[in-house]
Parts: C-alpha cells; structure tokens; sequence
C-alpha cells in the first residue's frame, strides 16, 4: 500500500512571502504525484501532476513542485503568496487509486 | 461538460435513515472513485469502478455502504441504516482509464443526527 506524509499540517505565511509546503511519500514502484487544493465546503481541484519528465512541474495559480526520487518527495512551492491561496491543501499519489496525505492548512496572512 | 456533478450538496438525516448519493462523472471517463473525508482529514478511498465493474472497495466500505454504477454512466452511494460516525463529506472523482488527471465534484456533505 502507498502512503503519503504531509510534514506541516499548519502552514503561517504572510502576504507575498515565498511558501513551501512539504510532501513525502513511500513507494517501492513508480507512481503519479499530484497536490490538489480545497476551499471550504468545496471538492478538491487539481493544481499540479507529475506523471514521468521532467521533476519540476508547474502548475496552476503560480504554484510549482519538484519530484525528488531518492528522497521520496514533492514538495509544493509558490514564490509569492496572495490571501486567496489560503485554503487546505493534498498531496496525492496515485497507483490504481489516489492515496492523500492528511493534509495542510496554509493561511496567507495581511 | 460542466465537471463532475454530486447531489445532493447536503443531506441532514436521522439515525437509522437509509440515503442515497448520485454522482454523474465526466462523459468519456471509465473511471469513477468514490472517497470519505472527514473534518481536519484527507480523503480515504472507499471504492472505484470501471465502467460498470466495481473494482475493488476499501475495508472502510462496511457492509451497510453498497454503491453500484449500472450503465457505467452515473454512480449511487447508499448508506443503510447510518450511524453519526458516518458523517462525512463524500467524494466523486472520475478520470480515464491510468488517472493521470482526476476530476472531483463538490462532494455531498452527510450529517446524522
């Protein structure tokens, strides 16, 4: 079985401030990774996928990710944060069917 | 196409009450995922379909939650006599066949009183 460790399930950051939030995962064979986003009372839409190619992968809203193979991870990063990014945030992989972390919160502050 | 479409959005029931979630995914997508999340949680995996074959279900699916997808269009979620523990948003996803890019619907947000 696949399983995903998000490190921070709470994330501060202040307005325009770079942000990272982390993501590792545990898996013997390839995999897809993916973050998605959540706002409250809402499904969850898909910001970022790696599939195979190149390790860094950009995505939606200003958001990047890096695949890192020997350390098992893909971290989610974003150089400037804006208050409507304030919502939670999943890493996922997938092998025949998603597998999320817990989950993190990232509240961008005025 | 307008995405992936869950109803209700919200459904208060009693203790007991049997309910029923819908889920129409994309047109063209085989696969369709059925997930819990839980407040302050990820979303678990309950069960997926291809096409019509309901291809594996997690252990969380006790055996009061069926769910069916007859013509391989449209899906069903059924609760039998529920529990409060079984207050959960509930997720549909749908991709093609590989899951290289999933589709979520707003999900139904169950409450059990």
């Amino acid at each position: 079985a696949q399983s995903v460790t998000q490190l921070d399930s709470q994330v501060p950051v202040f307005e325009e401030a770079p942000v990272e939030l982390r993501c590792n995962y545990s898996s013997s064979v390839s995999v897809y990774l993916f973050w998605y986003v959540q706002y409250p009372n809402q499904g969850l839409q898909l910001l970022l996928k790696y599939l195979s190619g190149s390790t860094l992968v950009k995505g939606i809203n200003g958001f990047e990710a890096e695949f890192n193979k020997s350390q098992t991870s893909f971290h989610l990063r974003k150089p400037s944060v804006h208050i409507s990014d304030t919502a939670e945030y999943f890493c996922a992989v997938y092998r025949d069917q998603f597998y999320f972390g817990t989950g993190t919160s990232l509240t961008v502050i005025p | 196409d307008t995405g992936v479409s869950q109803d209700p959005r919200h459904k208060i029931t009693k203790r007991g009450q049997n309910v029923t979630f819908r889920c129409d995914p994309i047109s063209e997508h085989n696969r369709l995922y059925w997930y819990r999340q839980t407040l302050g949680q990820g979303p678990e995996f309950l069960t997926y379909f291809q096409n019509e074959a309901q291809l594996e279900k997690s252990r969380l699916l006790s055996d009061r939650f069926s769910a069916e997808r007859p013509k391989g269009s449209f899906s069903t979620l059924e609760i039998q006599r529920t529990e409060q523990g079984d207050s959960a948003m509930y997720l549909c996803a749908s991709s093609l066949e590989g899951g290289a890019e999933a589709f979520f619907g707003q999900g139904t947000r169950l409450t059990v009183v």
